[in-house]
């Protein structure tokens, strides 16, 4: 149980197009979902929280116009690099939590954005 | 706010010799504690995690972790290991109140033959 997929898994795109990162829980319902990104070699930087019905909260310096984040429902969150550029370019892994005590985060597999 | 630190960056071991990658973690309160492997260009997999009672926590793959209240510690150990537990692993911290994890910068584990 508590598997989280993402779609599409890499994805290349042209400068200043826009591109949608789906992100589902696929025998949960997440309250919470999360969205991180990784660069080469480090760690994961939180970007920002969704619950599902409201606005999402983004992480201080995280440009929200930017990454435009919606959580339509309780098993799907969509992030969209809009406007994208080479600095895009980046690992984006999405998480999802149950909402009880306890913090755990199932995270999904990742989508690599290549952006030329 | 909580924060984690793994001191080690990189750990080469040999197969089939014990592992020990450290975490130290600051939280003023009891923590929620995890640690989770990445395989390149793949998701966290959760090893195992630390809410509260027993100290030492078993996992999976045979990985264990020791909470040390006195340490602020939570270093995970794998008594001998297997070429495929090269990966990068991240120990993470939560706190009661707040459902965000902050990671550590991870240990990059490479093992040989």
């Amino acid at each position: 149980g508590a598997v989280v997929s993402q779609h599409p898994s890499w994805v290349i795109c042209k400068s200043g197009t826009s591109v949608k990162i789906e992100c589902r829980s696929l025998d949960f319902q997440a309250t919470t979902m999360f969205w991180y990104r990784q660069f080469p070699k480090q760690s994961l930087m939180l970007m920002a929280t969704s619950n599902e019905g409201s606005k999402a909260t983004y992480e201080q310096g995280v440009e929200k116009d930017k990454f435009l984040i919606n959580h339509a429902s309780l098993t799907l969150s969509t992030l969209t690099v809009t406007s994208a550029h080479p600095e895009d370019s980046s690992f984006y892994i999405c998480s999802a939590s149950l909402g009880t005590g306890g913090n755990e985060q199932f995270f999904g597999p990742g989508t690599r954005l290549t952006v030329l | 706010a909580q924060s984690v630190t793994q001191p080690d960056i990189h750990i080469t071991v040999s197969e089939g010799a014990s592992l020990e990658l450290r975490c130290n973690y600051s939280y003023g309160a009891t923590p929620y504690l995890f640690w989770y492997v990445q395989s390149p260009g793949q998701g966290l997999q959760l090893l195992l995690k630390y809410f509260s009672g027993d100290t030492l926590v078993q996992g999976i793959k045979g990985f264990e972790a020791e909470f040390k209240r006195s340490q602020s510690s939570f270093n995970l150990r794998k008594p001998s290991v297997h070429w495929s537990d090269a990966a990068e692993y991240f120990c993470a911290v939560g706190a009661l109140d707040d459902y965000k994890l902050s990671f550590g910068a991870g240990t990059t584990v490479t093992v040989r033959a």
